[in-house]
């Protein structure tokens, strides 16, 4: 009964590089969810997909991130030349449809 | 567009004493959810209690209920004989019912400390 799952639960990259970030659903859940978290704050919504579909990115950056949810595999959130700024924690959740969404434990992205 | 408010950054509670946490939010949705979400020092977020618009009653979870007041857009969180395990930051959050709009609008937050 594995929950949402999410890796690397850390990731260090240098300016410039690009991290890939990954999650898998829970069993039977099709929609996903990425939220970004800065440090003491709460969780910003990002992007949110279904399968082969990305139905909202409007917290989306407009450059540099992308995400997808192919037929095949976990979700995939990716940011290009990475920045300072681009630190932080980033959760995923998924739902089988409307009502509660379930996280993972968030990937932490730190940049050198 | 959605907002939730969480007015205080902290709280501090002896154990086994109760505590209130408040929220406030605002929506032009007739129908949505609202959740409480538990971030401990581990970082994960856990889900602690939801409460679905359309119903009057108030949801309990164990030692935890909600004072939902529709009208006033009030959500607050009642932690009953709190443990030091309640030690954590919690979310106040907002879900629209409608499914081509159901991010989460998240509060700032509020840091309890359950205090021995």
């Amino acid at each position: 009964n594995a929950g949402v799952m999410q890796n690397p639960r850390h990731l260090v990259r240098r300016r410039g590089q690009e991290a890939r970030l990954r999650c898998s659903p829970m069993k039977g859940h099709s929609h996903v969810y990425w939220y970004r978290q800065l440090p003491e704050e709460g969780l910003k919504f990002m992007v949110y997909l279904q399968k082969e579909n990305i139905i909202d990115e409007s917290g989306m950056p407009k450059e540099r991130f992308s995400a997808e949810f192919p037929k095949e595999g976990p979700s995939i959130l990716r940011i290009q030349q990475v920045v300072r700024g681009d630190s932080a924690a980033y959760f995923c959740a998924s739902s089988p449809g409307e009502g509660p969404q379930h996280f993972g434990d968030g990937t932490r992205l730190s940049i050198l | 567009a959605q907002t939730v408010t969480q007015s205080q950054p902290e709280m501090s509670v002896q154990e086994a004493e109760t505590v209130t946490l408040s929220c406030t939010y605002d929506t032009s949705e007739n129908n949505y959810y609202l959740f409480w979400y538990k971030q401990p020092p581990s970082r994960q977020m856990i889900l602690v209690i939801r409460q679905e618009a359309y119903k009057q009653q108030n949801a309990t979870e164990n030692r935890f209920s909600v004072n939902f007041q529709k009208a006033a857009k009030s959500f607050s969180l009642k932690i009953s004989d709190s443990q030091l395990g309640d030690t954590a930051m919690y979310f106040c959050v907002l879900l629209p019912f409608t499914g081509a709009n159901s991010k989460l609008t998240f509060g700032k937050g509020i840091t309890l400390s359950v205090r021995p």
